[in-house]
């Protein structure tokens, strides 16, 4: 079946500007997860979506960065006055169920972001 | 929260030998870990994986330990091929938070 999809693929953007990156998880998957990953840097845990629960935003690294999903499916990482170290790589992951004892988190292709 | 650490950062072995990645981490409440292999440009892949029930988990050439008590991991490559160089990462997800810890990282190199 169709994996993890992201979108764009790819976007540049100038300073100060907003940006929104979408994410489609595999169906059924009810746990969504985004990341971050710098050039050469692990991945960075920026928030979690578990059902109808309220999302662990823990991660999210200022008042700039929100994100939601709607129906418990498609996800957006909204970046409000993006600035330069907000380049990156942004993952988006979904697996099964995120409670547990744990399940595999399939990965999305990223968008990679560049702020001019 | 969870704290990942990952060594070494680069390793470099000759094709055949072994490969062996460690990680620690600091939450005794964590009881997943997986490992992923990134490709360059690639997403991360689920390699192998192991819950806190079992100390050895193996798939062909790929295994995992995993040391409870001394809060410690690893990933063993055998018979290693050029297609194994990727960045390796080690994670840890905690039963309080359900969210995955990654490690920063290990950039293998198998020489030809």
């Amino acid at each position: 079946g169709a994996g993890v999809s992201q979108s764009p693929s790819n976007k540049v953007t100038e300073k100060g500007k907003d940006v929104e990156l979408r994410c489609d998880p595999i169906s059924g998957h009810t746990a969504l997860y985004w990341y971050r990953q710098s050039l050469g840097q692990g991945l960075e845990f920026l928030i979690y979506f578990q059902g109808n629960s309220a999302p662990d935003k823990s991660g999210l690294p200022s008042d700039r960065f929100s994100a939601e999903r709607t129906g418990g499916s498609v996800s957006t990482l909204t970046i409000q006055r993006t600035q330069q170290e907000d380049s990156a790589v942004y993952l988006c992951a979904s697996s099964l169920t995120g409670t547990g004892s744990g399940y595999e988190q399939y990965f999305g292709p990223g968008t990679r972001l560049t702020v001019t | 929260g969870e704290n990942v650490e990952q060594h070494p950062s680069t390793l470099s072995v000759q094709e055949g030998d072994s490969a062996v990645i460690k990680c620690t981490y600091s939450d005794s409440a964590s009881n997943y870990f997986p490992w992923y292999k990134q490709e360059l440009g690639k997403r991360p892949q689920l390699i192998i994986d192991i819950r806190s029930n079992v100390g050895e988990k193996k798939d062909q050439r790929i295994a995992v330990t995993l040391n409870k008590t001394a809060k410690h991991f690893s990933l063993h490559i055998t018979e290693t091929q050029p297609e194994d160089s990727a960045v390796y990462f080690c994670a840890a997800m905690s039963s309080n938070d359900y969210k995955l810890s990654f490690g920063a990282g290990t950039t293998v190199t198998v020489r030809a």
